[in-house]
C-alpha cells in the first residue's frame, strides 16, 4: 500500500462546469502524477509533479491544470469540463532517487461529463 | 510521440496454461516495469528491471529486460483464475527522469 488517495471516487458533472480532482499521499514522495485511462489507449500522463510548486504538462495536458501547495497533495481541475474528458483518472508517486522511479497508482476517479 | 507496441491484445486460456505477453519499441530503454490491473482498481506493479538482460521473477511471474533494450517479456506460468486482468508494460527512457511510457495493455481471461 503506497498511502495514496484519491477523492472523489466517482463524479458525475455537466458540460462546462469546473470540476477539481484531489490526490492526496501519506508517504512525502517528491514525484507524483495525473493519468487518464481510456479504452485503446492505456494510461495516458495528463501532468506530473516533481516538487511542491514544481509542475509539468504530459501528453494529454489540453484543458487540464494542476496545483501542488504542499508535498501531500496534487490537485487536477478541468476548468470547464467535456464530454471528451470522460474517463478514469489515476495518481501516481514515485520515490525520486530510485534506479527506475517505479510509480504507485492510487485507486483512480471514475468521471463521468454529461 | 515515443510508443510501446504490446501484444498481444488479449488473450483467452484454460487454467493451468502458461502465458507470454510482450512489449517493443524503437526507443531504448533504462528500466522496464509490468503492472497488473484489475477491474476497478488501480494498477499494482509486479515486476521491475533495470540492467539489459535481467531476467526477474516473482512467484509464477518472470520478466526479461531484452538486450537490445528496445524490448521486454512477461511470462505467467501454471495460469489460475486469479491472473485475470489487464497487464500493462511501462518504460522509462533517458534523459525523461521520472516519467514512464505505457503500453496499450493485455487482457487476460482465464478459463477455469
Amino acid at each position: 500500500d503506497a498511502g495514496i488517495t484519491q477523492s472523489p471516487r466517482h463524479k458525475v458533472t455537466e458540460t462546462g462546469t469546473p470540476v477539481t480532482l484531489r490526490c492526496h499521499q501519506t508517504e512525502n514522495h517528491r514525484y507524483m502524477y495525473w493519468y487518464r485511462q481510456d479504452p485503446g489507449h492505456g494510461l495516458r500522463l495528463i501532468h506530473y509533479s516533481y516538487g511542491v510548486k514544481d509542475t509539468d504538462k504530459g501528453e494529454v495536458s489540453d484543458g487540464y491544470s494542476v496545483s501542488r501547495s504542499k508535498t501531500e497533495d496534487f490537485l487536477l481541475t478541468l476548468e470547464s469540463a467535456t464530454s471528451s474528458q470522460t474517463s478514469v483518472y489515476f495518481c501516481a508517486i514515485s520515490r525520486a532517487g530510485g534506479p527506475g522511479y517505479e510509480q504507485f497508482f492510487g485507486p483512480g476517479t471514475r468521471l463521468t461529463v454529461l | 510521440g515515443q510508443q510501446l507496441n504490446q501484444s498481444p491484445q488479449s488473450m483467452f486460456i484454460q487454467e493451468g496454461e502458461d502465458v507470454s505477453m510482450n512489449c517493443t519499441s524503437s526507443s531504448i530503454f533504462n528500466t522496464w516495469l509490468w503492472y497488473k490491473q484489475d477491474p476497478g482498481e488501480g494498477p499494482v506493479l509486479l515486476i521491475a528491471l533495470y540492467k539489459a538482460g535481467e531476467l526477474t521473477s516473482n512467484g509464477r511471474l518472470t520478466a526479461q529486460f531484452g538486450i537490445t533494450r528496445k524490448d521486454s517479456f512477461l511470462n505467467i506460468s501454471a495460469s489460475i483464475p486469479s491472473d485475470v486482468g489487464i497487464y500493462f508494460c511501462a518504460g522509462q527512457t533517458p534523459g525523461n527522469t521520472g516519467k514512464l511510457i505505457f503500453g496499450q495493455g493485455t487482457t487476460l481471461q482465464v478459463k477455469p
